[in-house]
Parts: C-alpha cells; sequence; structure tokens
C-alpha cells in the first residue's frame, strides 16, 4: 500500500462546476498538508498549505484536512478552462520531505 | 518569495554521454534545495537533498550525483546516462518537507 493514494483521472467537468480532488493517507504522523497545481510541462505550484486538520479557503479553492478518517481533499468552485491541470497532494511529518500522490488530471470543458 | 532557475528546458543525450542540470535560488539564502524526478503520469520521485553547502542526502541508489558548490546553486549529474534516466527533472527550495518552490523543470530523454 502506498502511502499516500491519489485517483489519477482523468476528471472532465463542465465549466462552472464545483470539482472535489481527494488524497488518502496511511501516515499518522504527517501534519503538513499541501496541494500543488502542475500544467503540462511546467513544474508544481503551490496553492494551499494546511497544518493539522481543518479548512482553509483561498479565493475558489477550498482544502479540508480530516486527519481521524486520514483524508484531505481540494474543492474548486466555479471552475474555469484555466484550471486544467495536474493536481498533486503532498504531505510530511514535518521533516525533510514531502510524500506526493500520483496527481488527478483536471480537464475542465468550456 | 523565493524564484527557481533551471535550464535547460529541454535536452536529449544518447546514452553513455554524462549530464549536468544546473538550478540557482533567488529571493532567500540557507535554503535547503532538493532534486526530484517525474515519470509520465506519476508522482514525484525524491532524488537528492541538501540543507546547506556541501551537504547532500541521497534518496535512491543510482547513476546521479548531486553538488550543492554554493548556498543557492545545486547541480545535478551524472557521468554515463543510461535509458532509464530519461524523465522530467524538477529542482525545489523550501522549509524542511513543508512547502517547496520549484523550478520549470528539465525534460531529459536519453537515446
Amino acid at each position: 500500500q502506498k502511502e499516500v493514494e491519489q485517483d489519477p483521472g482523468p476528471l472532465s467537468v463542465p465549466e462552472g462546476a464545483i470539482v472535489s480532488l481527494n488524497c488518502t493517507y496511511s501516515n499518522s504522523a504527517f501534519q503538513y498538508f499541501m496541494w500543488y497545481r502542475q500544467y503540462s510541462r511546467k513544474g508544481p505550484e503551490l496553492l494551499m498549505y494546511t497544518y493539522s486538520s481543518g479548512n482553509k479557503e483561498d479565493g475558489r479553492f477550498t482544502a479540508q484536512v480530516d486527519k481521524s478518517s486520514k483524508y484531505i481533499s481540494l474543492f474548486i468552485r466555479d471552475s474555469q478552462p484555466s484550471d486544467s491541470a495536474t493536481y498533486l497532494c503532498a504531505m510530511s511529518a514535518g521533516n525533510y520531505q514531502l510524500i506526493w500522490g500520483a496527481g488527478t488530471k483536471l480537464i475542465i470543458k468550456p | 518569495s523565493q524564484t527557481i532557475h533551471q535550464w535547460p528546458a529541454t535536452l536529449v543525450q544518447p546514452v553513455g554521454s554524462p549530464l549536468s542540470l544546473e538550478c540557482t535560488v533567488e529571493g532567500t539564502s540557507n535554503p535547503n534545495l532538493y532534486w526530484y524526478r517525474q515519470a509520465a503520469g506519476r508522482g514525484l520521485q525524491l532524488l537528492f537533498y541538501s540543507v546547506g553547502i556541501g551537504q547532500i542526502s541521497s534518496e535512491v541508489p543510482q547513476n546521479l550525483s548531486a553538488s550543492r558548490p554554493q548556498d543557492r546553486q545545486f547541480i545535478l549529474s551524472s557521468k554515463k546516462l543510461l535509458l532509464s534516466d530519461s524523465g522530467f527533472y524538477l529542482c525545489a527550495s523550501g522549509s524542511l518537507g513543508v512547502e517547496a518552490f520549484f523550478g520549470q523543470g528539465t525534460r531529459l530523454t536519453v537515446v
């Protein structure tokens, strides 16, 4: 079993829909949870960063962490074609290393 | 904020040739630096990380090596490339395992 599981997709939704992206993990020591967006042939960029449990909102993006279920989510409201990308979750216990999901490819159809 | 400069963007090299990829960081001092490799459709694999000049830790024994000759310079090298070294190489900077800033990557094809 991988430490972090993420459905690779692709996930295709119409423009304006609410998108839900998820990761599950097995290591209860993880305290830091991150979501990155990666456009094709580009490096990842940090979207959201959450420490421990709870919700965090930034514009159209909301990150949720449920440590009891070992489950994290990223919600995108009013999705736009420009949101089409691969979304990677990553997490760590606060040491040097991030543990990465494989990424979910998201396609927003105009 | 930090900026990671990484070059070249694309590289095609024959099997057995040497490799040198360079990464430089702006906007911070004494950063933690990372080299990752990303296979198509897969997550990121950490290759090396460095917490300071001359300090390199390797995560995966392989055909590659890394060096940090200056505070904000990180170099990935190989003496003889293998076909299996093909991939997308990313340099990153960040706090210990909390977050990272990435360069734009080098797509390496070994032929």
